[in-house]
């Protein structure tokens, strides 16, 4: 399988604790997003990498949310002290670099369910 | 910031009808995709609009993209229950090509 891949596919949590995901690109991917969906709700952007770069971040990314990608190739989405607004499910994606501006394709991963009770 | 709004929220049609959802911007798009999602799964990519007044089909599904490119629809003709699902327009606003904006989406469902 070369798609996303993302792991924990499901995290149970007390509240308080951290809880760290972790997202592999298709392979020749270069950039790399993190976003949340909660039910009913489209996915809602988080940040995003260009190689090892992160680029973008949105005002949704409080402090205790912190994402990694340290060789350009996977990521990790890191939420310390936990609340219960967190539960979501945490989504990754890739995609090449865009050509001007007709962009790319996203392909996303399965998910990472988050529950924190 | 951009907004993308999707109307409507749920669908529900018989078997053969048809179906519509809409997808308007607040500001310019360089480009919109359109993703389907099951229930249970994840966003699955169905296609790019990249042209003002473009238009382009996959077997019974109809993708428009506006003139001004700050609107879009996707139509689904004679729905089948295996079309049931979200399905989420995604805009790149034209100044920034880094990031898509997700609409809410809309919730199909068919009976057969």
């Amino acid at each position: 399988d070369t798609g996303v891949s993302q792991d924990p596919r499901h995290k149970i949590t007390k509240r308080g604790q951290n809880v760290t995901f972790r997202c592999d690109p298709i392979s020749e991917h270069n950039r790399l997003y993190w976003y949340r969906q909660t039910l009913g709700q489209g996915p809602e952007f988080l940040t995003y990498f260009q190689n090892e770069a992160q680029l973008e971040k949105s005002r949704l990314l409080s402090d205790r949310f912190s994402a990694e990608r340290p060789k350009g190739s996977f990521s990790t989405l890191e939420i310390q002290r936990t609340e219960q607004g967190d539960s979501a499910m945490y989504l990754c994606a890739s995609s090449s670099r865009p050509d001007g501006r007709s962009g790319n394709t996203i392909y996303f991963g399965e998910g990472s369910w988050l529950t924190v009770v | 910031g951009q907004q993308v709004m999707q109307i409507p929220q749920y669908q529900h049609v018989q078997e053969g009808e048809d179906f519509t959802t809409y997808c308007n911007s607040s500001t310019t798009l360089s480009n919109i995709q359109w993703y389907k999602q099951r229930p249970g799964g994840h966003p699955v990519f169905l296609i790019q609009l990249v042209k003002s007044g473009e238009v382009k089909k996959q077997k019974r599904l109809t993708f428009q993209f506006g003139e001004a490119k700050k609107n879009s629809s996707l139509h689904i003709t004679a729905t089948q229950t295996t079309d049931v699902g979200t399905y989420f327009c995604a805009g790149r606003p034209d100044y920034n090509n880094n990031d898509m904006r997700f609409g809410a989406g809309t919730r199909l469902t068919v009976k057969p």
